[in-house]
């Protein structure tokens, strides 16, 4: 069972576009990861938000934390095709965190 | 940069065998876990160790799943007459002990069952 909910859950769109995928929680977060993985890899961890209205940017990545850290959205300026992926969010506050199914993004050239 | 490692990265076998995967974490860390991964799903958890302790374990982790790590350093899991469910990604990760540290994945044992 997947306690994060993250939508949308497919997404494919042309180079340069812009994006915005979400995460959401009924149960407030300590903290929340996301995470990006590629075809045949591992998760590669992007960023931690832990403090509620947080916003963290990562190039052409921007992160945000809901106020009441029950939500998080990742918004992508100009996708590339090199921002293709699987983008996961993952509940931290525990030595065991939990994931999302997440969002697989496709960016055309 | 000595990032974790999984070995073997693919494993094809009939269903019935016995399958061992191993994991080598980043030296310095001292949890290390285990999930397995669908297509379409996100990582679900198995078990992890603190250590050589395995502190943990998912109701998804029949009898016929066993996992060790008996130095503390690298581990194993083994799965023992697979079945064809057990066809997935099998993902280890490590993280140094405090909470909300991030965690590093390898690159996955990727287990076909025939």
């Amino acid at each position: 069972t997947q306690l994060l909910e993250q939508s949308p859950q497919f997404l494919s769109i042309q180079e340069g576009e812009n994006l915005t995928v979400y995460c959401n929680s009924s149960s407030v977060f300590s903290s929340l990861q996301w995470y990006r993985q590629e075809p045949g890899e591992g998760p590669v961890l992007l960023v931690t938000v832990v403090t509620g209205g947080e916003v963290k940017k990562l190039k052409r990545l921007t992160f945000q934390f809901g106020d009441a850290r029950k939500d998080s959205s990742l918004h992508i300026t100009a996708a590339q095709p090199g921002d293709t992926g699987l983008y996961l969010c993952a509940r931290g506050g525990s030595y065991i965190p939990t994931f999302g199914r997440g969002t697989s993004l496709i960016v055309h050239p | 940069d000595t990032g974790v490692s999984q070995d073997p990265r693919h494993k094809i076998t009939k269903r019935g065998q016995n399958v061992t995967f191993r994991c080598d974490p980043i030296s310095e860390h001292n949890r290390l876990y285990w999930y397995r991964q669908t297509l379409g799903q996100g990582p679900e958890f198995l078990t992890y160790f603190q250590n050589e302790a395995q502190l943990e374990k998912s109701r998804l982790l029949s009898d016929r799943f066993s996992a060790e790590r008996p130095k503390g350093s690298f581990s194993t899991l083994e799965i023992q007459r697979t079945e064809q469910g057990d066809s997935a990604m099998y993902l280890c990760a490590s993280s140094p002990g405090a909470r909300n540290q991030p965690q590093h994945f390898g690159d996955g044992t990727r287990l076909s069952i025939l």
